[in-house]
């Protein structure tokens, strides 16, 4: 089985102070990883994913994501905030293994860039 | 936005009516999906459809009833709905769902669904 959890439910961070969001995740083989954005009223705009090689990955916006098998983590990132980030951040995965399985989703985490 | 529309975007219905809700994608992929996004809850797949084919069922009652005529088009067929399946209804597509696919999806924006 394959699940991926988002410890936090808010993030509160300072306009140009790093931020980071949280994903942990579970999956038998190797894992397919996507971080999405959803601003009010939008639907989700996908900003990164890993699928093999660095374990740091680039995306829009300004974010990146960093792959740690160890602690199976895929923290987003970004080093300097803006307001506009504001919004609800989802984490997800499938198992590359699992067969014709659909992406798991995280509950999401709210980010608020407080100005 | 992203190359998927969804319409309407919002949509008022009583339990006893029938409506349906559309989505299409001008991407050229294969796979689309139906979501429910509910306040407080992590969003819920309904349905997908690869190559045109249900492949994904999850337990979803049967007044809601899904179509794909075709790889551009989904449809989300509504009936005798509750007041808890209001909610935002997102559909999204993506290159390829079977096994190993690493493609993600696209989403459409949404129809805000009230039921009353």
């Amino acid at each position: 089985a394959q699940s991926v959890a988002q410890p936090e439910d808010q993030v509160n961070v300072a306009e140009g102070n790093p931020l980071t969001v949280k994903c942990t995740y579970s999956v038998s083989g190797n894992p397919y990883l996507f971080w999405y954005v959803q601003y009010p009223n939008r639907g989700l705009q996908f900003l990164l994913k890993y699928i093999t090689g660095d374990n740091l990955v680039k995306g829009s916006y300004g974010f990146e994501a960093e792959f740690n098998k160890s602690q199976t983590s895929f923290h987003l990132k970004k080093p300097s905030a803006l307001v506009s980030d504001s919004a609800l951040y989802f984490c997800a995965v499938r198992d590359a293994a699992a067969g014709n399985t659909p992406l798991v989703f995280g509950k999401g985490t709210r980010l608020s860039v407080i100005a | 936005e992203t190359g998927v529309t969804q319409t309407p975007r919002h949509l008022v219905m009583g339990m006893t009516n029938k409506k349906s809700l559309k989505c299409e994608q001008h991407l050229g992929h294969n796979a689309m999906y139906w979501y429910k996004q509910s306040a407080k809850k992590p969003l819920e797949l309904m349905f997908v459809y690869s190559l045109e084919e249900r492949v994904e069922n999850n337990s979803v009652p049967s007044r809601f009833s899904p179509e794909c005529p075709n790889s551009s088009h989904l449809f989300l067929h509504l009936h005798t709905l509750q007041p808890e399946d209001s909610a935002l209804y997102l559909c999204a597509s993506s290159l390829g769902g079977g096994a190993g696919v690493y493609n993600e999806q696209f989403f459409g924006p949404g129809t805000r669904l009230t039921v009353l």
